[in-house]
């Protein structure tokens, strides 16, 4: 059972947009995970949150969880190609394991 | 440190055949878990182990799937007489500590295609 909603599915911009993703939930999450997977590999962690509303930034790419742990989202300024890839939110309530959504698969055309 | 390493990359095999896949974790990592992904999918939890005490299964895990992890180091994952639906990449990962505030280290996964 897949609980979490990402969208878009799929996405396909020009070198140098912004773009945004969204992963929601009906349920709450205690952290939630975003990674990125390149074909025929596995996912690689990207950030955790736990705290509602908390917001971190890596390089170009900012992350916001939402204030009651249901959603996230993820923001990419000025995409590069080299961010093409799944896109893949992850939540926990225990730790001992992660609920992933179906992913958002994006293409950033040079 | 060489990250989670699978073995084998890719396998192909006939229906009603039996594979086996290893996952060697970070070494110094007490937590790994099994994934399955099919095309278009996120992953889906199978198991995970603490140590070699394996501590939760999910339903997808039917009684032909069987995972070991002994002495707390590899793990491997055993599917009996497969059938075409068990088509899919999967994933091992490992991590160090109860994951609220660590994420998983996934290994690249072996890709089973059952013909």
């Amino acid at each position: 059972t897949q609980l979490l909603e990402q969208s878009p599915q799929f996405l396909s911009i020009q070198e140098g947009e912004n773009l945004t993703v969204y992963c929601n939930s009906s349920s709450v999450f205690s952290s939630l995970q975003w990674y990125r997977q390149e074909p025929g590999e596995g996912p690689v962690l990207l950030v955790t949150v736990v705290t509602g509303g908390e917001v971190k930034k890596l390089k170009r790419l900012t992350f916001q969880f939402g204030d009651a742990r249901k959603d996230s989202s993820l923001h990419i300024t000025a995409a590069q190609p080299g961010d093409t890839g799944l896109y893949l939110c992850a939540g926990s309530n225990t730790g001992n394991q992660f609920y992933f959504g179906t992913g958002t698969s994006l293409t950033v055309i040079p | 440190d060489t990250g989670v390493s699978q073995d084998p990359r890719h396998k192909i095999t006939k229906r009603g055949q039996n594979v086996t896949f290893r996952c060697d974790p970070i070494s110094e990592h007490n937590r790994l878990y099994w994934y399955r992904q099919t095309l278009g999918q996120g992953p889906e939890f199978l198991t995970y182990f603490q140590n070699e005490a394996q501590l939760e299964k999910s339903r997808l895990l039917s009684d032909r799937f069987s995972a070991e992890r002994p002495k707390g180091s590899f793990s491997t994952l055993e599917i009996q007489r497969t059938e075409q639906g068990d088509s899919a990449m999967y994933l091992c990962a490992s991590s160090h500590r109860q994951g609220r505030d660590y994420g998983y280290t996934f290994g690249s996964g072996t890709r089973l295609t059952v013909v």
